[in-house]
């Protein structure tokens, strides 16, 4: 198993537009976790997910974002209009149940720039 | 207002000696506390994880204190080399160790030969 694998790494879209993310976990973790990093920022907690159920969403997630993760494996993160304040790195993690505090794994992320 | 504070400029030292870095926090009371590691363009890569009622962690030469009553953590890292170079994070869990982890704007150091 490679980790956390993210698609695109880089993707460049005109305001207005929609863009989708794709996150592949590492493959026998159960939780799933969308992030956003600006620059010279920690990286802003989206949402969650545990299995296929989206337990938790950030308020930062507006009408305009949607994520799943249709069959508990792979997850997507969609956008719709994007606008320029969407121009951020979206990182990926997850981690494995079966307890508390255990690591969670990120993926090397997807970098967005709204042109 | 709930916040979490690291040293916002860069921590240069020579290799060899110990960095410190400090992550502190308010209005938080976090089960957990987490250290990051973030190099350019890449996703963070966890280094150490502490639990409230523990007081020191240590792996090879990483070494975190949790202080619950001053809200604050600190990260050393000893004999510290060129490849240390990078942005550090702390980051708190929030949700009683599920991984709702709630980041600091990081720090970075710069190890010099």
């Amino acid at each position: 198993d490679t980790g956390v694998s993210q698609d695109p790494r880089h993707k460049i879209t005109k305001r207005g537009q929609n863009v989708t993310f794709r996150c592949d976990p590492i493959s026998e973790h159960n939780r799933l976790y969308w992030y956003r990093q600006t620059l010279g920022q920690g990286p802003e907690f989206l949402t969650y997910f545990q299995n296929e159920a989206q337990l938790e969403k950030s308020r930062l997630l507006s009408d305009r974002f949607s994520a799943e993760r249709p069959k508990g494996s792979f997850s997507t993160l969609e956008i719709q209009r994007t606008e320029q304040g969407d121009s951020a790195m979206y990182l990926c993690a997850s981690s494995r149940t079966g307890g508390v505090n255990t690591e969670a794994f990120f993926g090397q992320g997807t970098r967005l720039t709204v042109v | 207002s709930q916040k979490i504070e690291q040293n916002s400029e860069a921590l240069n030292i020579q290799e060899g000696k110990t960095a410190t870095l400090t992550c502190n926090y308010t209005n938080y009371s976090p089960a957990y506390l987490q250290w990051y590691r973030q190099d350019p363009g890449r996703g963070p890569v966890f280094l150490l994880l502490i639990r409230e009622n523990e007081k020191e962690k240590r792996k090879e030469r990483l070494k975190v204190t949790f202080d619950t009553t001053l809200k604050q953590s600190l990260f050393h890292i000893t004999a510290s080399q060129p490849a240390d170079s990078a942005t550090y994070l702390c980051a708190l869990d929030i949700s009683g160790g599920y991984n709702k982890l709630i980041f600091g704007a990081g720090t970075r150091l710069a190890v010099h030969p």
